[in-house]
């Protein structure tokens, strides 16, 4: 069936740098734009960006403009996103997700998520 | 404060429908498509709606999704005690080049 699959969870310590993988299987990588969404603890939804696997590119949220970096090994249809210089304000569920069309369009919707990777940012 | 405005929660009891709405701007809502997600604890959110008002495969029509002007409201009929979730409208915001997603809703089935 289609799905992503996610790394495990990270612990990282304020300053440092976290790399989250996604591993698409069940349906044609770069075909699907994958985004990638947080969620801190009890809180919402928050959008950090977009990449197009077939060519790499990519958008960000201008909030993690200079702080993210999505990229994609499609030889193993994974994608990555990598943020620097965390903070504890970092410390949240990253979600990888497909947009459900395949067509590009921003206002897609995301129809399949992968589990979720919880990274923590402490001392 | 989300740019996206959803009800905090909603409640109604087994069998009976509730609504949530989505209120939104000319640059989000008002020009962009949107979509509804429900999340259960711990778990990933899970799309319900699409395009305003389209149903993935496997969700069943007590879902359905409306929009008006800068508006969208979604709707859940026959309400069972596993629709106990978070709801979450999205969509594009023209404006700020992101994807926004309401505050959730917390819906409670008495």
């Amino acid at each position: 069936q289609e799905q992503l699959v996610q790394s495990g969870a990270e612990v990282k310590k304020p300053g440092a740098s976290v790399k989250v993988s996604c591993q698409a299987s069940g349906f044609t990588f770069t075909n699907h734009d994958i985004n990638w969404v947080r969620q801190a603890s009890g809180q919402g939804l928050e959008w950090m960006g977009w990449m197009n696997p077939n060519n790499g590119n990519t958008g960000y949220a201008q909030k993690f403009q200079g702080r993210v970096t999505m990229t994609r090994d499609t030889s193993i249809s994974t994608a990555y996103m990598e943020l620097s210089r965390l903070t504890s304000e970092d410390t949240a569920v990253y979600y990888c997700a497909r947009d459900t069309h395949g067509d590009r369009r921003p206002d897609d919707a995301f129809d399949i998520w992968g589990q979720g990777t919880m990274v923590t940012v402490s001392s | 404060q989300s740019v996206l405005a959803q009800p905090p929660s909603v409640s109604a009891a087994p069998g009976q429908r509730v609504t949530i709405s989505c209120s939104g701007s000319s640059s989000t809502i008002g020009n962009n498509y949107v979509s509804w997600y429900r999340q259960l604890p711990g778990t990933a959110p899970k799309l319900l709606i699409y395009d305003n008002n389209q149903r993935p495969s496997g969700i069943p029509d007590r879902f359905s999704g409306s929009k008006s002007g800068t508006s969208a409201t979604l709707g859940i009929t026959g309400l069972q005690t596993g629709d106990e979730a978070d709801y979450y409208c999205g969509t594009w915001d023209s404006s700020l080049s992101v994807v926004l997603f309401g505050g959730g809703t917390k819906l409670t089935v008495l």
